[in-house]
């Protein structure tokens, strides 16, 4: 079983959609990461979060340390959205520890 | 500041070939990451520096593989000899601070290796 574990693996979605893309792990960590890799290759860290809530534009990231759970949320969505959405996650073993990824499909 | 800056974008080489990738970090940035991405596994992270130096290798598959930091301002990543599985994406990405508040790391464009 995979330290760090992404649902679902794959989603589309219409335009205006409200999109949620769930990370759970079996370790105990400092940090959790997503990323964003978009079509053409280019990876962006989108957030940092080590609890609560953090909300940058359409997105928003949450955390919940005791379930050892996180979700990240996309408001309106939108076709640029579309992007393969990474979590990852900062063990307190200090090793980064990558989800597979969730392929996001936003059509107009 | 132009980002982290990879080269070369395009690496073909073949087997047995020795390979050099390059990395530029963000000016300022005292923590250096190399990653590899392939479709079986996802992203890797093979080796860190901070300020300079090495601080886990452990994600590095074998002695194949080295990885120098001569100064705050380069970074290489050297295979030899490759082989065909080395064939990934290769990462570069810098962060102010690692486990800290401004530990967003910036990563740079990639260089897609492919080994004959």
């Amino acid at each position: 079983k995979n330290e760090v574990e992404q649902s679902p693996q794959n989603l589309t979605a219409q335009e205006g959609e409200f999109i949620t893309i769930n990370c759970s792990y079996s370790v105990g960590i400092s940090a959790l990461h997503w990323l964003q890799q978009h079509p053409g290759g280019g990876i962006v860290s989108l957030f940092m979060l080590s609890s609560g809530k953090k909300k940058h534009g359409r997105l928003i990231a949450t955390i919940n340390i005791q379930e050892k759970h996180s979700s990240l949320h996309i408001t309106a969505s939108h076709p640029r959205d579309s992007a393969v959405y990474i979590c990852a996650v900062m063990s307190n073993t200090d090793k980064l520890i990558f989800g597979t990824g969730t392929r996001l499909q936003v059509f107009p | 500041d132009a980002g982290v800056i990879q080269s070369p974008r395009h690496e073909v080489t073949e087997m047995g070939q020795e390979v050099t990738l390059r990395c530029k970090p963000i000016s300022g940035h005292d923590y250096l990451f190399w990653y590899r991405q392939t479709m079986m596994r996802g992203l890797e992270l093979l080796i860190y520096f901070n300020n300079n130096v090495p601080i886990d290798d452990s994600g590095m598959p074998e002695d194949r593989f080295s990885a120098k930091m001569p100064n705050a301002s380069f970074s290489t990543l050297k295979i030899q000899p490759s082989e065909p599985r080395d064939s990934a994406v290769y990462f570069c990405a810098s962060s102010l601070t690692r486990d800290g508040p401004k530990n967003i790391q910036y990563f740079g464009a990639g260089t897609r290796l492919s080994v004959l």
